[in-house]
C-alpha cells in the first residue's frame, strides 16, 4: 500500500498565483482531512470530508481557501489569490470512518512558500 | 473535546524508558485518549488510543489512571528514531466524530 499521496512535495510560488494541492487517500478509506501546519498556529485542521462530502469547513481560514473531492480517489485544496501568510506545510489524511479506531493516515506534506 | 496539557520538552537515554505524561482533566466519559507522534518533516503517526483499560501494541504503552483524568504513554526503549513530537488526543470515537485536534505536544529528544 503506497499510503497518502500528496502532490507536489514543494511548491514556491510569487503572491496572487493560484495553488493546487493534491491528495490520493489510501484506496478504502472514506474520510479525507486537510490540515495545515506553521510555526505560530500548529496544526490546524482546515476541512474534511465524508464520503466526498464536505463535511466540517469551519477551519478554512478564507474566501480564497476552497477544497473539492470529485471522487473517493482524489482531493484538491486549492489557494486562490495566494499570500505570503499562506506558507506553510500541508497535510492530507485518509481513515475508515467508523472504524476499530479511526485512525488518520497522514501523507508526507506539500510545503508551500508564497513569496 | 476536553483540553490536554502536556510538557513542552522531555529527554530521554537511549534505551531507557520514556514516559511522557498528559493530563486531560475534564475528559468525559465517551472521550477517548489517542496518541500520536510527528517526527521532522513527516506526517503525524498515530500510536495507540484508549478509553479506560491500559492497552498495550508494538509501539508503545498506555496507562491511563482510574479517574481518567490523566494518562502517560510509555515508549519501553526509546531509540534514536523515537525523536518526535507527541501530541495527546481526546475525542469522541465513533460515527461523525473524526476530526483531531492537535495542541502543542510534547517534544522528546532521545539522547545517545
Amino acid at each position: 500500500d503506497a499510503g497518502v499521496i500528496q502532490s507536489p512535495r514543494h511548491e514556491v510560488t510569487e503572491m496572487g498565483q493560484e495553488v493546487t494541492l493534491r491528495c490520493k487517500p489510501i484506496s478504502g478509506h472514506n474520510s479525507l482531512f486537510w490540515y495545515r501546519q506553521t510555526m505560530m498556529r500548529g496544526l490546524e485542521l482546515l476541512i474534511y470530508f465524508n464520503n466526498n462530502v464536505p463535511i466540517d469547513d469551519s477551519g478554512m481560514p478564507e474566501d480564497r481557501f476552497s477544497a473539492k473531492m470529485p471522487n473517493a480517489s482524489f482531493s484538491t485544496l486549492k489557494i486562490q489569490p495566494s499570500e505570503p501568510r499562506d506558507s506553510a506545510v500541508y497535510f492530507c489524511a485518509s481513515t475508515v470512518a467508523g472504524g476499530h479506531n479511526n485512525e488518520q493516515f497522514f501523507g508526507p506534506g506539500t510545503r508551500l512558500t508564497v513569496l | 473535546d476536553a483540553k490536554t496539557t502536556q510538557p513542552p520538552s522531555m529527554d530521554c537515554a537511549e534505551g531507557r524508558a520514556a514516559n511522557l505524561p498528559c493530563n486531560h482533566s475534564t475528559i468525559s466519559g465517551n472521550e477517548y485518549v489517542y496518541w500520536y507522534r510527528q517526527i521532522h518533516s513527516q506526517g503525524p503517526q498515530y500510536i495507540i488510543h484508549g478509553l479506560k483499560n491500559n492497552e498495550t501494541n508494538e509501539m508503545a504503552s498506555l496507562i491511563i489512571t482510574e479517574d481518567r483524568k490523566s494518562s502517560t504513554l510509555i515508549l519501553p526503549h526509546a531509540t534514536l528514531r523515537d525523536t518526535a513530537v507527541y501530541y495527546c488526543i481526546v475525542r469522541v470515537s465513533g460515527a461523525g466524530s473524526y476530526q483531531l485536534t492537535f495542541g502543542k505536544g510534547t517534544k522528546l529528544s532521545v539522547i545517545p
